[in-house]
């Protein structure tokens, strides 16, 4: 069974920076996609960035410069860096696999003074 | 970037009708479109892969079609557990991108 567990989300102060990570198992992420995807409360999905199987990342307009994707394939784990948090990232942030087969219970950043 | 619009934003329907949701896509994605279901404080869950494509344990009740531009999710005879919001995503070409979501209430 493939399962995904996100971590690192909690409250940053607007301008800081925080890492999520995305820990797999039943799954190597090292053969799939792995997108982290977005919600803001009271809002639809967002789709943020995707590592793929070559290690080249895509990301939405919005977070590219600010978020940036890597990975630990002896930890079979996927991570996104954020910097220079808005109020605007203020979301539950989920990881999924392939092309969004499988997600995560995701993890809630808030972006506050 | 594709544009998704999905509609409607949200519909109310008893148990046993049968529902329609329609995505467009602003430009052709072949059949590079996914349908998910999310119940409230849950992860997202992929019903339809391929645009027609049911994923393993969801009921045939589900079922999608279309291709090029406009694409539509049926669920033939609602069941209380369907009631939930169900977005659209296309997966051509980057960046993703998601419709706005439906929301299925109970008449």
């Amino acid at each position: 069974e493939v399962q995904l567990v996100e971590t690192g989300g909690g409250l940053i102060q607007p301008g800081g920076s925080l890492r999520l990570s995305c820990v797999a198992s039943g799954v190597t992420l090292s053969s799939n996609y792995l997108s982290w995807v977005r919600q803001a409360p009271g809002k639809g999905l967002e789709w943020v960035s995707l590592i793929n199987t070559d290690g080249f990342t895509h990301y939405t307009d919005s977070v590219r410069g600010r978020f940036s994707l890597s990975s630990d394939n002896s930890k079979n784990t996927v991570y996104l860096q954020m910097n220079s948090l808005t109020t605007e990232d203020t979301a539950v942030y989920y990881c999924a696999r392939g092309w969004l087969s499988d997600w995560g219970q995701g993890t809630l950043v808030t972006v506050s003074s | 970037d594709i544009q998704m619009t999905q509609s409607p934003s949200s519909l109310s329907a008893s148990v046993g009708d049968r529902i329609t949701i329609t995505c467009r896509a602003s430009q052709g994605i072949g059949n590079d479109l996914g349908w998910y279901q999310q119940k409230p404080g849950k992860a997202p869950k992929r019903l339809i892969s391929v645009a027609s494509t049911l994923q393993s344990g969801v009921p045939s009740r589900f079922s999608g079609s279309g291709s090029g531009t406009e694409f539509t999710l049926t669920i033939s005879s609602l069941q209380p557990e369907d009631f939930a919001t169900y977005y659209c995503l296309q997966y051509k070409s980057h960046p993703w991108t998601f419709g706005q979501g439906t929301k299925v209430e109970i008449k």
